[in-house]
């Protein structure tokens, strides 16, 4: 267990819809990534944030956009969803300055765009 | 950019036996960390181990262990004593501190344990 959660574990959209995905870090990390897992891929960065702002972002479009909240539990929200948007999302945590940056990550959403 | 490259798509191992998985990486940094992550078919990605660039002993983490050289760019991981539990997705991945945590990932290798 990493002390990370995620919901819902699964999701089924049409394409044009939103999507809003949750996580709530482990307790005592500052920082919260999410990443995008295609089939068969491994997972792709989208972006981080710290201290509720984003401060690194994967190539990925506006339309994916995120929220990180005081008690350090954080959204991600994709726009206009396409069909490529089928994927695992996962969400790590980590705290800041540590020894080893390691990323501590949720069980995932899986979502899916019809 | 930082790449990460694993070659073996499946590997094949007996329970108790010792397997080795490899990961290349490219990077122009000089201060880097390199992780692996195991996968099962849940989904989660379960933390294994961790190697600092400037790390000078390879790291272990009860029955793993990564084999870094650094100058040939590798960091495989040693899984001794394989169990039937360890079959799963097996993930690379490097970070750089500039960039403040980012993992690349490549695309894994699928060990599958027989008995």
């Amino acid at each position: 267990e990493t002390g990370v959660t995620q919901s819902p574990t699964h999701l089924i959209k049409t394409r044009g819809q939103q999507v809003t995905l949750r996580c709530s870090s482990q307790s005592g990390h500052n920082t919260v990534s999410w990443y995008q897992q295609a089939l068969g891929q491994g997972p792709q960065f989208i972006f981080q944030y710290y201290r509720e702002e984003e401060n690194g972002r994967g190539n990925f479009p506006p339309r994916f956009s995120g929220l990180q909240f005081p008690n350090y539990s954080s959204e991600l929200n994709v726009n206009a969803l396409e069909l490529d948007d089928s994927a695992l999302y996962l969400c790590a945590s980590r705290a800041i300055l540590t020894s080893t940056d390691t990323q501590y990550f949720g069980p995932g959403t899986r979502l899916t765009v019809l | 950019a930082q790449k990460i490259t694993q070659t073996q798509p499946g590997m094949f191992v007996q329970e108790k036996e010792a397997v080795t998985l490899d990961c290349t990486y490219d990077t122009s940094d000089q201060s880097y960390g390199l992780f692996w992550y195991k996968q099962p078919s849940s989904g989660e990605m379960i933390f294994l181990i961790y190697q600092g660039s400037y790390d000078e002993q390879n790291a272990t983490e009860g029955r793993y262990s990564l084999n870094f050289q650094k100058a040939r760019k590798s960091a495989n991981l040693v899984i001794s004593a394989s169990q039937l539990g360890d079959s799963a997705m097996y993930f690379c991945a490097i970070s750089r501190g500039s960039t403040l945590g980012r993992l690349y990932f490549g695309r894994g290798t699928q060990l599958t344990v027989w008995p």
